[in-house]
């Protein structure tokens, strides 16, 4: 089946600091790559996504690079903000074999950013 | 994108009670998802909310426990019955769109005592 492995946290980072979270992943087919980001108290927000391998998604200063030769989707920042800190999660998108649509997550980084 | 809403924001209950939580997006979907966020861990789906017929039940979960009802196309609730303290999550709503990207309502947080 589908999986999805980030790196453990907490992560925690000066301000300006250079982020990266690992996410590497096991699926069948052509899977659709997410992050998504939960800041404290909220729900899920899709912060980007790639839908094919060399696909680069970005948002608010963020990338990532869907790589199917690695099956990486590491989450970058240059340069993080006191704001960012959050739970960020990794996730994929595909079909069982069965049919069924789902989305599969990572365990979640907590990232702390501190002045 | 899709503007969804969650009712209530959060709720403390008492064991043994049962609370309908709503969830309201701005457009007709097709698919809507129902899923529980226990304390400092990652998202797990209990159903799929189906409009027209019976919810598809994750392993674990069982209508039972967690009724769903999708009566039209923008709208869906969850019912946690019998209660108790395992039971305190957060429960989040979502819906597919752009046939592969979901998009999350702001949650549920339940605290059962």
């Amino acid at each position: 089946g589908n999986s999805v492995t980030q790196m453990e946290g907490p992560v925690t980072l000066s301000e300006e600091a250079f982020l990266t979270i690992n996410c590497t992943y096991t699926a069948t087919g052509y899977p659709s790559l997410f992050w998504y980001v939960q800041y404290p108290g909220e729900g899920l927000q899709l912060l980007l996504k790639a839908t094919k391998a060399d696909d680069k998604g970005s948002n608010k200063g963020f990338e990532a690079t869907y790589r199917k030769e690695t099956t990486s989707f590491h989450l970058e920042k240059g340069s993080v903000q006191v704001s960012d800190s959050a739970v960020y999660f990794c996730a994929l998108s595909g079909y069982s074999g069965a049919g069924s649509y789902q989305l599969t997550f990572g365990k979640g980084t907590k990232l702390s950013v501190i002045p | 994108s899709a503007v969804i809403s969650q009712k209530p924001s959060r709720d403390i209950c008492q064991r043994g009670t049962s609370l309908t939580i709503q969830c309201q997006v701005d457009s007709q979907v097709t698919m809507m998802f129902w899923y529980r966020q226990q304390p400092g861990q990652s998202l797990t789906l209990i159903a799929t909310a189906n409009q027209g017929s019976e919810a598809t039940y994750e392993s674990g979960f069982v209508i039972d426990k967690f009724p769903i009802s999708r009566p039209n196309l923008t709208f869906s609730t969850l019912t946690v019955s019998n209660m108790s303290p395992e039971d305190s999550s957060i429960y989040l709503c979502s819906v597919l769109l752009h046939t592969d990207t979901q998009y999350f309502g702001p949650g549920t947080r339940l605290t059962v005592l």
